[in-house]
């Protein structure tokens, strides 16, 4: 079946506690990208891969990197996480870029204490 | 800012009715998305439009564009209780300082009640 999986689906943690929510996609798309989701600001767009090795910032990058080290997985790293990056967090990916259907993963719901 | 802001943030109606959704967007686009998520969940992929179409059916969903205006509508007919969710609309804007970034509204949040 053709998916977008992340994980985990919950997270609890503290602040400056670092930590990485895992992306991956069976679908071998090249676009893949992170959103966060917060109540009255719609989906916001975190980072975005073009392919393999090439990343790029979205509209509300600080605070997070991302790696694509290979091209199905695509994982969201908080170094430092802070209680402002209390959101939902979705992952997306496509197999034309931007322009095309975006296949969401279930999302990962993070609360920072 | 936003690239996509769609109206009305919250819209209820009785089953059956058809509900029509806004969406604005500020710059020149190649292609307009619509989604819909159900509560807490993945969004999934309605309809696509490309800029140089006006108008686009599947199933009971129709979705116009205006690029004059900038702006799109989403019409679903006949609603059902199962059309409850949130609609939002992306559009890929133009390509700045090699950022091709996809841009999604705030949302509709549609109620059908029974």
């Amino acid at each position: 079946e053709a998916q977008v999986t992340q994980n985990p689906r919950y997270l609890i943690t503290v602040t400056g506690k670092k930590l990485t929510v895992t992306c991956s996609q069976n679908m071998n798309h090249e676009y893949m990208s992170w959103y966060r989701q917060d109540p009255g600001l719609g989906l916001r767009q975190i980072y975005y891969s073009m392919n393999v090795e090439v990343t790029d910032k979205g509209d509300v990058p600080e605070g997070y990197k991302v790696s694509r080290k290979e091209k199905r997985n695509f994982p969201l790293i908080l170094e430092s996480p802070s209680p402002n990056q209390t959101s939902l967090y979705f992952c997306a990916s496509s197999s034309q870029g931007r322009r095309e259907t975006q296949y969401f993963g279930p999302g990962t719901r993070l609360l920072v204490l | 800012s936003q690239q996509g802001e769609e109206d009305p943030q919250a819209l209820s109606i009785q089953e059956g009715e058809n509900a029509t959704m806004n969406c604005s967007y500020k710059t020149s686009i190649n292609n307009l998305q619509w989604y819909r998520q159900n509560s807490g969940r993945g969004l999934v992929h309605l309809i696509l439009i490309r800029s140089n179409e006006r108008e686009k059916h599947s199933g009971r969903l129709r979705v116009t564009l205006d690029t004059s205006k900038k702006s799109s509508s989403l019409l679903i007919t006949a609603s059902r209780a199962a059309d409850t969710a949130s609609y939002f609309c992306a559009t890929d804007g133009p390509i700045i300082q090699g950022a091709q970034k996809l841009v999604f509204g705030q949302g509709t949040r549609l109620t059908i009640n029974p």
